[in-house]
């Protein structure tokens, strides 16, 4: 049973170019959620998505990121034009439904993103 | 929105020891995580509560909601256990990673 997978685990970028971030949620879920850990500080909700569906981007930056979770596929977190405070690392979590019943929370190992 | 607030953010203690990690939040919820991170590892669930108490192994983890508080505990600690503990709530009675607001996180060490 295979749980959240992403990859790449690591990842290093040069400053402006494009970060893609992927996410296969535990089979059967259909909601993905991206969250953002910097240096030193706790995990911060960017975007929850259902299929072809975005939810809630309340906590993504407004400009260079995006995310995606189409019928077929992993989900995507795209950072276009990447600096150096982008760098941290990147967790991505799955559920079956929303608040239909109990359940423990499922995440990834992460990406780690080196903007150098 | 919820402020969560994980105390100590940074515990040494010696194996075997009895260990406790606090955490608070300042808005009624309807769901607690208990997280496990190890450095430069993923995030794994350790206990998701809504009231009472919960244990498996070695870990208890109790919640009280009137007083919006919750304690992990870990009994007869290990160097193994050594990671970050982070706490998050969810308004959402259903669990899973839906509206999480987290803790810092409490860096825990064991030592031999």
């Amino acid at each position: 049973n295979a749980g959240v997978m992403q990859n790449p685990r690591h990842l290093v970028r040069r400053r402006g170019q494009e970060a893609r971030l992927r996410c296969s949620p535990v089979k059967g879920h259909s909601h993905v959620y991206w969250y953002r850990q910097l240096p030193e500080e706790g995990l911060k909700f960017m975007v929850y998505l259902q299929k072809e569906n975005i939810i809630d981007e309340s906590g993504m930056p407004k400009e260079r990121f995006s995310a995606e979770f189409p019928k077929e596929g992993p989900s995507i977190l795209r950072i276009q034009q990447v600096v150096r405070g982008d760098s941290a690392a990147y967790f991505c979590a799955s559920s079956p439904r929303q608040g239909k019943m109990n359940t423990e929370a499922f995440f990834g190992q992460g990406t780690r993103l080196t903007v150098v | 929105k919820n402020e969560v607030e994980q105390s100590p953010q940074n515990l040494t203690a010696q194996e075997g020891e009895f260990i406790t990690i606090n955490c608070s939040y300042s808005v009624g919820i309807s769901a607690l995580h208990w997280l496990q991170q190890h450095p430069g590892g993923g995030i794994v669930s350790l206990f998701m509560l809504s009231s009472g108490k919960k244990k498996h192994g070695r870990l208890i983890a109790t919640i009280n909601i009137q007083e919006k508080h919750s304690s992990l505990h870990i009994t007869a600690s290990h160097p193994r256990d050594s990671a970050v503990y982070i706490c998050a709530v969810s308004p959402y009675s259903g669990g899973g990673a839906d509206g999480l607001t987290f803790g810092k996180g409490t860096h825990l060490i064991i030592q031999p």
